[in-house]
């Protein structure tokens, strides 16, 4: 079946400084990318969707200069989280679209933990 | 807005015995409703689909779900509780025309015991 990877699972960085965070669909072409933030106990938030070669698209609240996402190539979407702050630390899991499969078939990564201390 | 309310964030059921979790959804448009499934250090692996065809859905290990129109719920079902189901479950919806967004619930963690 379709796998998504995520590097690195769980990441611990300083305040102020920037971690990057790589998903990649292993056996397929991903043509839409989805980022997810998910808090204790809670569900997942969709953070921004980004297709290849274009601009992320970012839902309503999300800093589209905090959290920087670039979708370069088929396999390759990267989360930057900039000058993190503790507010920052949650699980961020990133989901891939098999394209021309249906639009709500996504394959979710195994998620990141980000701690900032 | 599109939304799904998971009724328990905890079912606590015994090995053997039958499991379900419940799920209802808000109901602006004709939704898609979907099932996941999380174990730990997994990615959410899709248990099963509605979208608009049989009520009654069929999923992976056994789990089926009904969609029941005039009660809004999708509540998911298993007849007999495995220790290997013990996760974090996920109702999740769509709506066409919402560019493939799925709108998650809060989960629900099913633990199986002896």
């Amino acid at each position: 079946g379709a796998v998504v990877s995520q590097h690195p699972s769980r990441v611990i960085c300083k305040s102020g400084t920037s971690v990057k965070i790589e998903c990649r669909s292993l056996d397929f072409q991903a043509t839409t990318m989805f980022w997810y933030r998910q808090f204790p106990k809670q569900s997942l938030m969709l953070m921004a969707t980004s297709n290849e070669g274009s601009k992320a698209t970012y839902e309503q609240g999300v800093e589209k200069d905090k959290f920087l996402i670039n979708h370069a190539s088929l396999t390759l979407s990267t989360l930057t989280v900039t000058s993190a702050h503790p507010e920052d630390s949650s699980f961020y899991i990133c989901s891939a679209r098999v394209a021309g499969t249906p639009t709500y078939e996504q394959y979710f990564g195994p998620g990141t933990r980000l701690t900032v201390t | 807005a599109q939304s799904v309310t998971q009724l328990d964030s905890h079912v606590s059921v015994s090995e053997g015995t039958p499991v379900l979790l419940r799920c209802n959804y808000s109901s602006s448009y004709s939704p898609s409703l979907f099932w996941y499934v999380q174990h730990p250090n997994k990615g959410l692996q899709l248990l099963l689909k509605y979208t608009s065809a049989a009520t009654l859905v069929k999923g992976i290990n056994g789990f089926e779900a009904e969609f029941k129109k005039s009660e809004t719920s999708f509540h998911l079902t298993k007849p007999s509780a495995h220790m290997s189901d013990a996760a974090e479950y996920f109702c999740v919806v769509t709506y066409t025309g919402t560019a493939s967004k799925l709108t998650f619930g809060t989960g629900t963690r099913l633990q199986v015991t002896l």
